[in-house]
């Protein structure tokens, strides 16, 4: 079946730019991640979404972060005024949540973000 | 403060099995054993979790020690596909924030 697809694959932009990262989940899947994936760095969290609400946006490290889901579906994550601490992949996940079943994160191929 | 060591790197002979070590001296009770692979250019993928017994999935088997303070991952045999940055990581079922160390660098050769 299809997993969780990313688009675009590869995207660069100029500092001060924004953004828009798309991510389509495996149908279904009621819970929904974003995560950043720097060179050197480890994975980090930032936002997750049950159905259409955000309970914790923690991770996101700025105020030019946002981030929407719509019809408990396809997700966009919005990076504003693009800086070039913001170059990373990040990696959207998805998950069946439903009552206490649990089932694993599946992960996309990830956007790979560079700004000049 | 990392939860987890793992060897930086392994080689495995293609077709031989692949056996990961990794230390989770300071694991508490409700903690998980998870592992995860991530392929070159590709998101992340579970492999396998457990919390004392033995595991076996269609892609690896798990090893808990008795007391809980170590693991072994075994790919049984092992392809060039397989190649990939292994992860074993600690955490309580419902701990939805993943976070990996460094993990195990896995070259299969043939």
């Amino acid at each position: 079946g299809a997993g969780v697809s990313q688009s675009p694959s590869n995207k660069v932009t100029e500092k001060g730019k924004d953004v828009e990262l798309r991510c389509d989940p495996i149908s279904g899947h009621t819970a929904l991640y974003w995560y950043r994936q720097s060179l050197g760095q480890g994975l980090e969290f930032l936002i997750y979404f049950q159905g259409n609400s955000a309970p914790d946006k923690s991770g996101l490290p700025s105020d030019r972060f946002s981030a929407e889901r719509t019809g408990g579906s396809v997700s966009t994550l919005t990076i504003q005024r693009t800086q070039q601490e913001d170059s990373a992949v990040y990696l959207c996940a998805s998950r069946l949540q439903l009552g206490f079943e649990r089932g694993e994160q599946y992960f996309g191929p990830g956007t790979r973000l560079t700004v000049t | 403060d990392a939860k987890t060591t793992q060897p930086p790197s392994m080689d495995c002979a293609e077709g031989r099995a692949a056996n990961l070590p990794c230390n989770h001296s300071t694991i508490s009770g409700n903690e998980y054993v998870y592992w995860y692979r991530q392929i070159h250019s590709q998101g992340p993928q579970y492999i396998i979790h457990g919390l004392k017994n033995n595991e076996t999935n269609e892609m690896a088997s798990l090893i808990i020690t008795e007391d809980r303070k170590s693991s072994t991952l075994i790919l049984p045999h092992a392809t060039l596909r397989d190649t990939a940055v292994y992860y074993c990581i600690v955490r309580v079922e419902d701990d939805y924030k993943l976070s990996f160390g460094a993990g195990t660098t896995v070259t299969v050769r043939a």
